[in-house]
């Protein structure tokens, strides 16, 4: 079983949707989680963490974490062309500092 | 704002040949660590290093490969003998919490080895 799981995609919105992007791990003891950005052949960027259960919010982007269901989540509100990159999700085990990514998923913004 | 830089850009080496991959982490950060990222496939952990030691390493980063601090502020990933398989971006990160925190990444080494 894969540690985290992401839907590959392509996933396409048009612009000014909101776009959703979900993630599963497989570890219940993980503690952290985040929302990476990356842009063809750039290094990951970090958009969110998020820790406890709930939604976090900043600006366009809202991060959710079901830890009960092993399940974290992002939505894109207003989405923008620029927006159109691989969504990487980054899991935390409280038995180490290694991060365990999923494999992404390709987002598309259609102007 | 500070950043994770990396050296080179790019590297392209021949089979057998050693290469060394250069980090400077953020400046105040305490963690460092090494991913690689073959091309099309998902980011993965080589190794993670705090108060000049290895504190963690996958089963990806075996003998071939080796981590140093030589000195305040470099961070480097030695690879001995390098395959054609070792061809991938190579991805330095660090953090400033207690390892445990955000992880941000430098803009990688792509490493050709032909």
């Amino acid at each position: 079983q894969k540690e985290v799981e992401q839907n590959s995609g392509p996933l396409s919105v048009p612009e000014g949707a909101i776009a959703s992007l979900n993630c599963t791990y497989s570890d219940r003891v993980s503690q952290s989680f985040f929302w990476y950005r990356q842009y063809s052949g750039k290094s990951p960027e970090l958009i969110m963490s998020i820790y406890s259960n709930g939604d976090k919010e900043d600006g366009r982007f809202t991060a959710q974490l079901n830890k009960a269901s092993q399940y974290v989540s992002l939505l894109i509100r207003d989405s923008q062309p620029s927006d159109s990159a691989t969504y990487l999700c980054a899991v935390l085990k409280n038995t180490g500092n290694q991060f365990y990514f999923g494999t992404g998923t390709s987002l598309t913004v259609i102007p | 704002e500070p950043e994770v830089t990396q050296t080179p850009s790019h590297q392209v080496t021949q089979m057998g040949q050693e290469v060394i991959l250069r980090c400077v982490p953020i400046s105040n950060h305490l963690y460092f660590y090494w991913y690689r990222q073959i091309l099309g496939q998902k980011v993965e952990f080589l190794v993670s290093f705090y108060n000049n030691e290895i504190s963690e390493k996958s089963e990806i980063f075996d003998d071939q490969f080796s981590v140093e601090r030589p000195d305040g502020s470099n961070f480097t990933l030695k690879i001995r003998s390098t395959k054609l398989e070792d061809s991938a971006m190579y991805f330095c990160a660090s953090t400033g919490t207690g390892g445990e925190g955000e992880q941000f990444f430098g803009p990688g080494t792509r490493l050709t080895v032909l």
